[in-house]
Formats: C-alpha cells, structure tokens, sequence
C-alpha cells in the first residue's frame, strides 16, 4: 500500500533497553522527519533527513540516533531508554523545498517502565 | 530559527458559528510556507491548508481560510460554520522554502464544538 507506515504502533520497554521504531515510505520522498509529541510542547524535531545519508539533528536530539540507507527508511533509535522519553512519535515524509506538505504516519506511542 | 506561537490552549465554540484559531510566526527567512494541521483524538495528523509567503490572496479550502498577514506576521485559520467533527487539536506550523525545510509548529489549540 502507497503511504508511510509506522511500526510498532505501541510499545512498553524498560529503562535502559535498546527500542527502535521504524518508519518506511512508499513516495521516494526526499525528506523524512522524526517529531515527538508531548502534552504542551505539541511537536518537537528529533531529527530529519534530506536524502539518503544524509541526517541532521532538530530541535530534541539527545538519546537518539538516525539512519538512512534507503530513501524510503527512516529508523529511529533509543540506544539506552529514559523514562523522559515516554512520548508518542511521528514520522513524516515530503518533497523538497518548503512549499511542500509534510505526511505523516500515525504514530508510535511509547511507554518507557 | 524559526518560532510559532499559538497563544490559545483551549476554545469553546458553539455548533454552525464560525471560529478563528491564533497563529504569529517569527522567521528570518523571506520565503517560507504555513501550514494548519489537525489532530483528532484518533491522533493522527491531518494537513488542513497551505499558505506561501509570497501569495497575493489568502488560501481557502472548503470551509477552512487562512488570514494571512504578513507584515503582522500572523496567520490565523478561520474554520467557518463549525461542526462537531471539528472537535480537535490544531496546529499551525512553518517551513521555509529552502536551507534547513524543517517544519517548526506551536503547540496548538484545543478546539470543543458544543452542540
């Protein structure tokens, strides 16, 4: 199916665990995004990525590491999981240039014990 | 940097009256887009309506507008004749045209539709 889908869409983990969500579109978008979500903060930049190897950080990147082999994947890792990072993910994907619409997946909600 | 401020968490409207929901932007660059996304409480995102930088008029999809002032650096949506669907989360957001293309948003309004 055309899109982009997340997985797992929720996960519960302990402090300290390695989790890794992923994201994988079916465009050939050029960017792709990874935004958390927090009550009162609404959506925070982790880390985005404008082509294939090439990744930089946002706004929130402490914890978290990217890559990109494929144009169409964008994993996101917790290499050693906070308490703080409880949150539900968003990853998005579009066109070059800002005068396009971002898409997003519908979210990966994720409780750290 | 760009920053986006929306300075009302909450707003009550009555069924069929028309709402205006709070957006004021900060940005160095001269060419950007905004963006109004809704989230329901399903959550997921929803891209409502688009406006560039350098558009004459204000856009308009369907029952939702976008006020665009510039020199204000405002862009309010209007949702008109409002509905119970319309119950969600929006958030006003901004890219600009080139260098970083990130999407910066507010932290968004809480909008109720009371029947």
């Amino acid at each position: 199916d055309a899109g982009i889908t997340q997985s797992p869409r929720y996960k519960i983990t302990e402090t300290g665990r390695q989790v890794t969500l992923m994201c994988h579109q079916t465009w050939s978008h050029s960017y792709m995004f990874w935004y958390r979500q927090d009550l009162g903060h609404g959506l925070r930049l982790i880390y985005y990525s404008a082509a294939a190897d090439i990744t930089d950080k946002g706004e929130v990147p402490d914890g978290y590491v990217v890559s990109r082999s494929k144009t169409e994947n964008f994993p996101l890792t917790l290499e050693s999981a906070t308490r703080s990072q409880t949150s539900v993910y968003f990853c998005a994907s579009s066109e070059r240039s800002g005068a396009n619409v971002l898409t997003f997946g519908a979210g990966s909600r994720l409780t750290v014990l | 940097a760009q920053k986006i401020t929306q300075t009302q968490p909450g707003m009550f409207v009555q069924e069929k009256e028309a709402v205006t929901l709070d957006c004021t932007y900060d940005t160095s660059d001269p060419s950007y887009g905004l963006f109004w996304y809704k989230q329901p409480s399903s959550g997921e995102m929803i891209f409502l309506i688009y406006q560039g930088s350098y558009d004459q008029q204000n856009a308009t999809e369907g029952r939702y507008s976008l006020n665009f002032q510039k020199a204000r650096k405002s862009a309010n949506l209007v949702i008109s004749a409002s509905q119970l669907g319309d119950s969600a989360m929006y958030f006003c957001a901004m890219r600009p045209y080139f260098g970083n293309e990130k999407l910066t948003f507010g932290t968004g309004t809480r909008l109720t539709i009371i029947p």
